[in-house]
């Protein structure tokens, strides 16, 4: 199973900037198989982004993911205050799940 | 709209049972999906229990799989998670989950979770 390792472990930025998080896994994800969350202190993890690219219903359109094989990014364009939270990435190529450790964006 | 909802002891004893249940409102647990169990250690990342068919069905972190049972009970759009010899390193926010998948070629793929539920943290300690 992949093993996926998410970096930077902490990004700090301010509002209105951009922000770049990576999900590295150890092995090729099958096709585009790559999940991402939002969680913020306190509450469920929420979907963001399937399939590498797609958004979630109700995703504001700053936020967009790419990537295939063993090289994936979460992009929000220009961070609102709500945005900072923790992110995590989620393989899913097989009968297998895995999860990156997080990346935290906080605010500078 | 769909919403699931843990219930469970808080408090479970090193080596006994944790045994927690998932209800599904708004939504039928036979219409198609996988239903998963996701746990997450106090100030740690998320780690994938397991997901479950209400045919049957069932995926399992290989991590785990020796001490964990799930099952379904569709007459109460319920399902269940068992997991025996339990030690502190359990102790975690219990999510429940809603999986989508696909059948390619007979084999199920498991894809994402969503919704989840508030979760429900248990903790291990006599």
């Amino acid at each position: 199973e992949a093993v996926l390792t998410q970096s930077p472990g902490t990004l700090s930025l301010s509002p209105g900037e951009r922000a770049t998080l990576s999900c590295t896994a150890s092995e090729s994800v099958s096709a585009t198989f790559l999940a991402w969350y939002q969680q913020k202190p306190g509450q469920t993890p929420r979907l963001l982004i399937y399939h590498a690219s797609s958004r979630a219903t109700g995703i504001p359109d700053r936020f967009s993911g790419s990537g295939s094989g063993t090289d994936f990014t979460l992009t929000i364009s220009r961070l609102e205050p709500e945005d900072f939270a923790v992110y995590y990435c989620q393989q899913y190529g097989g009968s297998l799940i895995t999860f990156g450790q997080g990346t935290r964006l906080e605010i500078k | 709209q769909v919403q699931l909802q843990e219930s469970g002891p808080g408090l479970v004893r090193p080596s006994e049972t944790l045994s927690l249940t998932c209800s599904v409102s708004g939504y039928s647990i036979t219409r198609g999906y996988y239903w998963a169990w996701i746990r997450q250690p106090p100030g740690k990342g998320l780690e994938w229990i397991g997901s479950i068919y209400h045919r049957g069905s069932s995926f399992y972190n290989s991590s785990l799989s020796s001490r964990v049972t799930m099952s379904v009970d569709t007459s109460r759009n319920q399902f269940s998670l068992k997991l025996n010899s339990v030690t502190a390193a359990d102790t975690a926010v219990y999510y429940c989950a809603r999986n989508p998948h696909n059948t390619v070629g007979g084999v199920d793929i498991i894809y994402w979770f969503d919704p989840w539920g508030q979760g429900t943290l248990v903790t291990v300690s006599s």
